[in-house]
């Protein structure tokens, strides 16, 4: 059965902190592996990867993909109040669905 | 069109009554999805929508559950007979075929309470 598993479950730092992310997943026909961050509403995408190796990097914020070991991690430097969220994993499968499935999501507290 | 909409935002229905849902994806948009969400997990995947096609269902949808996008546009959910179980976030998401770039943006979710 397909899964996504990230951790920490949840996280608390303080601002100016550098935290890693965590997301594993066993998918069957993998096609790319989706970041959202999602406050108290809908989630917003952060990255998309679909290649092993290649960082992808928006301001403080960069996401790595191993598809050899199956994962994926969440890079967040200078951690600010505003970066608290529940960050989102997602695996999408190829083929007709192109569904995502996700992990529980990682809980991140930043305070000041 | 800056992004998926959902609506209504909130609805509070009493147990065994039917509530419907829509959304209308980004206009160029040619897949969409219905997912839902309670406290503390990640979205659960319900329905994909490719153009005017249910290409899957869920297990997870059961047959008081119906999903339609009938011009392969906006697209409705409908749940019959609603149960407690059934408060959850409902999350629609939109994507575009092809390209090499097919992240999926979300709605804003309309949060069902079912008393």
């Amino acid at each position: 059965e397909d899964k996504v598993v990230q951790s920490p479950l949840s996280l608390v730092v303080h601002e100016g902190d550098t935290v890693t992310l965590n997301c594993s997943y066993e998918v069957t026909n993998f096609r790319s592996l989706l970041w959202y961050k999602q406050e108290k509403k809908a989630p917003t995408f952060l990255f998309m990867l679909t290649s092993s190796g290649i960082e992808k990097k928006s301001g403080r914020l960069s996401s790595i993909l191993d598809k050899k070991e199956l994962f994926s991690i969440l890079n967040i430097t200078a951690t600010q109040t505003g970066d608290s969220a529940v960050y989102l994993c997602g695996a999408k499968r190829g083929g007709a669905t192109n569904k995502l499935i996700f992990g529980t999501g990682t809980l991140l507290a930043v305070q000041p | 069109d800056t992004g998926v909409s959902q609506d209504p935002r909130h609805k509070i229905t009493k147990r065994g009554q039917n509530v419907t849902f829509r959304c209308d994806p980004i206009s160029e948009h040619n897949r969409l999805y219905w997912y839902r969400q309670t406290l503390g997990q990640g979205p659960e995947f319900l329905t994909y929508f490719q153009n005017e096609a249910q290409l899957e269902k869920s297990r997870l949808l059961s047959d008081r559950f119906s999903a339609e996008r009938p011009k392969g546009s906006f697209s409705t959910l409908e749940i019959q007979r609603t149960e407690q179980g059934d408060s959850a976030m409902y999350l629609c998401a939109s994507s575009r075929d092809g390209g090499g770039s097919d992240e999926a943006f979300f709605g804003q979710g309309t949060r069902l309470t079912v008393v």
